[in-house]
C-alpha cells in the first residue's frame, strides 16, 4: 500500500525559504522508473505542478518556478525534500506530494496515482 | 502551456442520477488526460488515466472518454460518496496542467 505524507511549517514570512518533507511508504525511490512529484493549490486556483524527482536523481522543474525550487531525496529515510526560496503571499496554499504513475519515458510530465493529504502553508508577516 | 477548461463549474444532482463532466484543452493532448476526485481534507484520488483507463480499484461506474481536445468523465449512477470536486489534468505537453475543477454537489 502506497502512502505519502507532507510535513513542514504552516506559516512562513515573506522572503523566507520554505522547506517541506514528503515521507512515503509502499515503494522505493531506488526502483527503476519511480518518481515523486510536488503539486500545490492556492485558494481558489487550479492545482499547479511544481517538480518531479526520479529514482536516478533526475529532476524536472516547472519552468515558471525552477529558479526558486530545489528537490532532493533521501532514499534511506524514504523522504523527498522540497525547498522554495523567496516566499511571497501568493505562494500561500496547500502543498501535496504524490507518486508518479509509472510511465517509462516522457520524464517532463506524468500523472499521479497516489497523493498525500497535503499541508497548508500560509505566507504572511 | 495548455489550459484545461472544465464545465460546468458546479453540477447539482441526486444519488442515482448520471453525471457528465467536461474538460476541454486549449490544444491537443492526444489521450494523455487524467481525472481525479478530491474530497475536503483527503488526498486527491486518481480515477482515470490516459483518457479512458480506470485506475486501480476505481468502480466501473466511472467512465472516461475523449481524445485530442475534448474529454468527458461520466459517472453513470451516482452514489452518495461520489459528491466531491473533480479535476482533469494533462500530461501531453510540458508543463503538466490541471483544470479548475467541477464541484459535484447534492
Amino acid at each position: 500500500q502506497i502512502t505519502l505524507k507532507e510535513s513542514g511549517p504552516t506559516l512562513v514570512k515573506p522572503a523566507e525559504t520554505l522547506t517541506l518533507t514528503c515521507t512515503f511508504s509502499g515503494f522505493s525511490l531506488t526502483t527503476n522508473g519511480v518518481g515523486v512529484g510536488w503539486i500545490r493549490q492556492a485558494p481558489g486556483k487550479a492545482l499547479e505542478w511544481l517538480v518531479f524527482i526520479y529514482w536516478d536523481d533526475d529532476k524536472r522543474y516547472s519552468p515558471s518556478l525552477k529558479d526558486r525550487l530545489t528537490i532532493t531525496k533521501d532514499t534511506s529515510k524514504n523522504q523527498v525534500v522540497l525547498t522554495m526560496t523567496d516566499m511571497d503571499p501568493v505562494d500561500t496554499g496547500t502543498y501535496y506530494c504524490a507518486h508518479r504513475r509509472p510511465i517509462y519515458g516522457n520524464w517532463d510530465t506524468g500523472d499521479l496515482d497516489y497523493w498525500g493529504q497535503g499541508t497548508l502553508v500560509t505566507v504572511s508577516t | 502551456e495548455i489550459v484545461l477548461t472544465q464545465s460546468p463549474a458546479t453540477l447539482s444532482l441526486s444519488p442515482g442520477e448520471r453525471a457528465t463532466l467536461s474538460c476541454r484543452a486549449s490544444q491537443s493532448v492526444s489521450s494523455s488526460l487524467a481525472w481525479y476526485q478530491h474530497k475536503p481534507g483527503q488526498a486527491p484520488r486518481l480515477l482515470i488515466y490516459d483518457a479512458t483507463n480506470r485506475a486501480t480499484g476505481i468502480p466501473a461506474r466511472f467512465r472516461g472518454s475523449g481524445s485530442g481536445t475534448d474529454f468527458t468523465l461520466t459517472i453513470v449512477y451516482l452514489e452518495p460518496e461520489d459528491f466531491a470536486i473533480y479535476y482533469c489534468q494533462q500530461r501531453g505537453n510540458r508543463p503538466v496542467t490541471f483544470g479548475l475543477g467541477t464541484k459535484l454537489e447534492i
